[in-house]
């Protein structure tokens, strides 16, 4: 089947560093990809929407310049957290939606924990 | 917006049967089930695209009732491996076909 893969799984950084999750289809083209975050014990929140070659549409309330994010190529999209603050210590995960695949599945990647210290 | 999942909670012991409820306040394309063991992604078990449309996985089965807006997921002959947490995902109609989850259900099988 289709494989997300996801790095890292896990980082720590310090206060007011950046940090960069990659996300890649491995064995498919991602038309689109997703980015969520996952407090514990609570739901998948959508942050942004990526479209190869395109600028990322943000959920409301997700502030676009703290989180970049570059969809440059049809099995690659970044997210990255600017100026990282412990708020922003969470679980990451992306998904991703081919071609071909069932048009509305979703793969996921394993998830990057983020702590920020 | 985010669908109504219930209960948030269930204990099961082995063998025994629970149903899972999703229900959406706007009209809904399509609802997908995932389910997500601690510290792990969510893993897809299916999706549903037609109003009445029942679909299975193994003893999990799902329905989805387009006039009432909701879907209901069946753990029949619960598994060990059951445990964990499941999300419905509702489609939301826009030209990215965003996924908006609900809160979970957390499924616990005991031996």
């Amino acid at each position: 089947g289709a494989v997300v893969s996801q790095h890292p799984s896990w980082v720590i950084c310090k206060s007011g560093t950046s940090v960069k999750i990659e996300c890649r289809s491995l064995d498919f083209q991602a038309t689109t990809m997703f980015w969520y975050r996952q407090f514990p014990k609570q739901s998948l929140m959508l942050m942004a929407t990526s479209n190869e070659g395109s600028k990322a549409t943000y959920e409301q309330g997700v502030e676009k310049d703290k989180f970049l994010i570059n969809h440059a190529s049809l099995t690659l999209s970044t997210l990255t957290v600017t100026s990282a603050h412990p708020e922003d210590s969470s679980f990451y995960i992306c998904s991703a939606r081919g071609r071909g695949l069932g048009n509305e599945k979703l793969f996921f990647g394993s998830g990057t924990q983020l702590s920020v210290l | 917006q985010q669908p109504v999942q219930s209960p948030q909670a269930v204990i099961l012991r082995e063998g025994e049967d629970a149903v899972i409820n999703c229900s959406s306040s706007k009209a809904l394309y399509s609802v997908h089930w995932y389910r997500q063991k601690h510290g792990e992604a969510p893993v897809f078990l299916m999706i549903l695209l037609k109003g009445g449309e029942q679909k299975g996985h193994d003893k999990i089965s799902a329905s989805f009732n387009e006039k009432k807006q909701q879907s209901s997921l069946y753990l029949t002959a619960s598994q060990l491996s059951y445990s964990g947490t499941y999300f419905c995902g509702l489609l939301v109609t826009d030209s990215w076909g965003k996924l908006q989850f609900g809160a979970g259900t957390q499924v616990v099988v005991t031996p």
